[in-house]
């Protein structure tokens, strides 16, 4: 079955413990990318990656990092999470129709940082 | 800068009834435009793509419009059942092909049986 995949789906931990989020597709997908959704804010990008090795900044970069070794997994990673960073991530791989991208979305991540 | 509206109003509509609803957008002309579904805590599913040079778009009882003078789109539901109630997305491409989206906040849809 084709699918996005995240793990873990909920995650409650401390400010400023270290956690990386992980996401894999198995859609042979060469475009990735990870949202943050906030009541009254909507789906805002964090990070994109249009390949292997190749990753750039969304809207919210601050405070994450990504890392492409592999087409299939795009982990986000939180080095020193804080209490703002609560909130529901998705991860998405995208397939360029005519240079158009529809996006697959995973299940989500419930962060809460305490 | 580049600003999507939807209402923020949820929609409530009776079973069986056709179910619009609206996305505009200023400051930009996309190159298309789409439309998702999301149901609560859990992902958006995409569910159509339209392009600039395109007016109209369906599947099944689905369709979507595109007026890039208006700069609207419009997201009909015919024959509307329970199961559409959900939160409806839209978003745009960013100028320059930039692989940034640009999504709505969304617009909850009920459909009373």
């Amino acid at each position: 079955e084709a699918q996005v995949t995240q793990n873990p789906r909920y995650l409650i931990t401390v400010t400023g413990k270290k956690l990386t989020v992980t996401c894999s597709q198995n859609m042979n997908h060469e475009y990735m990318s990870w949202y943050r959704q906030d009541p009254g804010l909507g789906l805002r990008q964090i990070y994109y990656s249009m390949n292997v090795e190749v990753t750039d900044k969304g809207d919210v970069p601050e405070g994450y990092k990504v890392s492409r070794k592999e087409k299939r997994n795009f982990p986000l990673i939180l080095e020193s999470p804080s209490p703002n960073q609560t909130s529901l991530y998705f991860c998405a791989s995208s397939i360029n129709t005519g240079g158009a991208y529809e996006q697959y979305f995973g299940p989500g991540t419930r962060l809460t940082v305490t | 800068s580049q600003k999507i509206e939807q209402n923020s109003e949820a929609l409530n509509i009776q079973e069986g009834k056709t179910a619009t609803l609206t996305c505009n957008y200023t400051n930009y002309s996309p190159a298309y435009l789409q439309w998702y579904r999301q149901d609560p805590g859990r992902g958006p599913v995409f569910l159509l793509l339209i392009r600039e040079n395109e007016k109209e778009k369906r599947k099944e009882r689905l369709k979507v419009t595109f007026d890039t003078t208006l700069k609207q789109s419009l997201f009909h539901i015919t024959a509307s059942q329970p199961a559409d109630s959900a939160t409806y997305l839209c978003a745009l491409d960013r100028a320059g092909g930039s692989y940034i989206p640009t999504f709505g906040r969304g617009t909850s849809l009920i459909v009373h049986p």
